[in-house]
């Protein structure tokens, strides 16, 4: 069964084309990241909520925003996409019991700036 | 800054083989440590994590981690073709963040 959903796969768009990529879970863990990972590079974490609190990291361009509606789901917007924003975005979740627990990662979206 | 630092590779090894990776962290505050496997396109997957000093061993693999060293490696017996792929370390601290190296890439030869 699958536990952490990206949509789409794989994105296109435009040079500055807004776009919003979409991670849901069906394991109810209240933590949820997202990640940047460029090729042979590390992931990089971009920003994660605890429940609704939301944690930017400092260095995380303003072009990235993100929302949370509900426990499920959680959106990745890219304002602007620059050519340097291509990139695999990776979505993960953990559950908070008090010490960190393992990250559940979703298969990513690809994104492609032309 | 918290840094997770791998050897990039590529490690080759025969099929049959121990493969062996390792990691080092650089803040003493580290908490919790887990290798990641990850083929190319695709998105992480967890192999184990070790959060004690000692080793852990799940299956083929082997986790040792080392505070006063600050290191964690991972060993890999009777190393497969499907193990090639690139292994990332993650380290965490207080709170929920994950830090990651940036992957040893490991073919093993048939």
């Amino acid at each position: 069964d699958a536990m952490v959903i990206q949509n789409p796969r794989y994105q296109v768009t435009q040079f500055g084309k807004p776009v919003t990529l979409s991670c849901s879970q069906t394991l109810n863990h209240n933590v949820m990241y997202w990640y940047q990972q460029k090729s042979s590079q590390a992931p990089k974490l971009l920003f994660h909520y605890y429940d609704k609190d939301f944690n930017n990291e400092a260095d995380t361009p303003d072009n990235f925003q993100s929302r949370r509606p509900n426990t499920s789901f959680c959106f990745l917007d890219i304002r602007s996409p620059g050519l340097g924003d291509a990139a695999m975005y990776l979505c993960a979740t953990s559950r908070d019991s008090g010490s960190p627990e393992t990250q559940y990662f979703g298969p990513g979206t690809r994104l492609l700036v032309l | 800054q918290k840094e997770v630092e791998q050897n990039s590779g590529p490690l080759s090894v025969p099929e049959g083989a121990i493969a062996s990776l390792n990691c080092t962290y650089s803040d003493r505050g580290s908490q919790s440590f887990f290798w990641y496997r990850q083929y190319s396109g695709k998105s992480p997957e967890l192999i184990m994590f070790i959060y004690s000093n000692g080793d852990k061993e799940d299956g083929r693999f082997t986790a040792q981690l080392n505070k006063a060293s600050q290191y964690v490696s991972l060993l890999i017996r009777d190393s497969q073709p499907s193990d090639s792929a690139t292994y990332l370390c993650a380290v965490t601290y207080t709170g929920n963040q994950f830090y990651f190296g940036t992957g040893t890439s490991l073919t093993v030869i048939p």
